[in-house]
């Protein structure tokens, strides 16, 4: 079956640091790619995303690359701050039968931890 | 403030009861959806609704029933039909035609 999954389930950086979260899909048709961060007890929160004809694309402070040979997804966060500790799911969008509607399936998650 | 609210935030629930849990989002999003996460697990897609007075099944519906009487409201019972129904539930709602969608606060939810 289809899935999205994830390399590491934790990362531990110092502050300030770059980080580097991977995600590995599968379905070759997903067509849109999102990046959410889920604080502990919270709904996740939007992060960036990016459509399947792009490469990269880059936020504040935050950069997602795509890599469609490999099937590979990676999420960049610069100067990495304890307020960013938070566990970050990807997922990808697929289709239903040709109408709009965003079904996401999401991959399992990493935890990352930003030491002071 | 536009946004999506859940309630309550903490439900307990015995054994052969069922519980309806509330989301409400006053964003004027056609499409809403209830996802549950278990510990150390993304989330699963349990039923999703595009327009008001249709939803569909997602990926782990057996034991749970919806309804979208409003646009916007997307109540959700967890029914003594769910074996397993400790967990914490999240519904979120997005535009029509957008893959953003927006999360609520979640409700955890514990079978004594």
């Amino acid at each position: 079956g289809e899935s999205v999954g994830l390399h590491l389930p934790t990362l531990s950086v110092q502050e300030g640091d770059n980080s580097i979260i991977n995600c590995a899909y599968s379905n070759s048709a997903s067509d849109y790619f999102i990046w959410y961060k889920q604080e502990s007890g919270k709904g996740p929160q939007f992060i960036i995303d990016i459509r399947s004809n792009m490469d990269k694309r880059q936020g504040q402070r935050v950069t997602v690359l795509l890599n469609k040979t490999v099937k590979h997804l990676s999420l960049q966060i610069a100067a990495t701050q304890p307020g960013d500790s938070a566990v970050y799911f990807c997922a990808e969008k697929t289709d239903a039968g040709g109408t709009s509607y965003g079904k996401l399936t999401f991959g399992q998650g990493t935890i990352l931890t930003v030491h002071p | 403030d536009g946004g999506i609210t859940q309630s309550p935030k903490y439900l307990f629930r015995k054994e052969g009861q069922n519980v309806t849990l509330s989301c409400e989002q006053n964003l004027n999003h056609d499409a809403m959806y209830w996802y549950r996460q278990d510990p150390g697990q993304g989330l699963r897609l349990i039923y999703y609704s595009q327009i008001v007075n249709d939803f569909q099944k997602g990926d782990i519906a057996e034991g749970y029933s919806v309804s979208r009487e409003k646009k916007e409201s997307f109540p959700l019972t967890v029914t003594s039909a769910q074996k397993n129904p400790t967990a914490f539930y999240l519904c979120a709602s997005s535009k029509r035609a957008s893959a953003e969608q927006f999360f609520g606060p979640g409700t955890r939810l514990t079978v004594l």
